[in-house]
């Protein structure tokens, strides 16, 4: 059972334009919410992360919004950059001591 | 953040001999986390390592498949033993911190080691 799902695996979006990623989640539990990005032959890196108690965080290019009620999340990138290309991972955890659930991941290709 | 270096990077190996990988952080940590992501799919936590005590493995992994030892604070290894080509997979080391923006745990990921059984 698939706690964390990013129905979308790939992605193509041209240079400068925006990026718009999604993530569901089934468990109503979950308070915390992470993106990360992962370069090949790399350990993902983390992005930017978001409480339940606010629909938006931002952190220069990247926001991220959550809609508890929709269980849905996504991250927007904006501009998009050709060394955003990467697979970005959406994860979730109940607490904030909890480990983190992800999501199979999304292959963003950013074109010149 | 911590910085994580694990090896080997990369290795073949031949079915039903056994690995271990291991994992050094520059600073002293209560967890370490072991990850594994099979070719295409999402990363599954298969145990945290905790000093001075055995590890906690979840649901699906075993201790005899995937003996960990965290002999320090810095320091664990990760052995999967008896493999298969179904082993064939990144397996990561992982440490967790505390994002102060948000509260949430965020994980920092060693560069992976990527066995592949033949």
């Amino acid at each position: 059972d698939q706690q964390v799902k990013q129905n979308s695996p790939s992605l193509s979006v041209q240079e400068g334009r925006i990026s718009i990623l999604n993530c569901d989640y089934t468990n109503s539990m979950f308070d915390y919410f992470l993106w990360y990005k992962k370069y090949p032959a790399e350990g993902p890196t983390f992005l930017i992360s978001i409480s339940s108690i606010k629909d938006k965080n931002e952190d220069g290019r990247f926001t991220v919004f959550l809609n508890k009620s929709a269980k849905h999340l996504s991250l927007h990138i904006v501009p998009s950059q050709p060394g955003d290309s990467a697979v970005y991972f959406c994860a979730a955890s109940a607490t904030a001591g909890n480990m983190l659930t992800f999501g199979g991941g999304t292959r963003l290709m950013v074109k010149p | 953040s911590a910085v994580i270096s694990q090896k080997p990077s990369r290795d073949i190996c031949q079915r039903g001999t056994s690995l271990t990988i291991q994992c050094q952080v520059d600073s002293q940590v209560t967890m370490m986390f072991w990850y594994r992501q099979q070719p295409g799919q999402s990363l599954t936590l298969i145990a945290t390592a905790n000093q001075g005590s055995e590890a906690t493995y979840e649901s699906g992994f075993v201790i005899d498949k995937f003996p960990i030892s965290r002999p320090n604070l810095t320091f664990s290894t990760l052995t999967v033993s008896n493999m298969s080509p179904e082993d064939s997979s990144i397996y990561l080391c992982s440490v967790g911190d505390r994002d102060v923006s948000s509260g949430a745990n965020v994980l920092t990921f060693g560069a992976g080691s990527r066995l592949t059984v033949l």
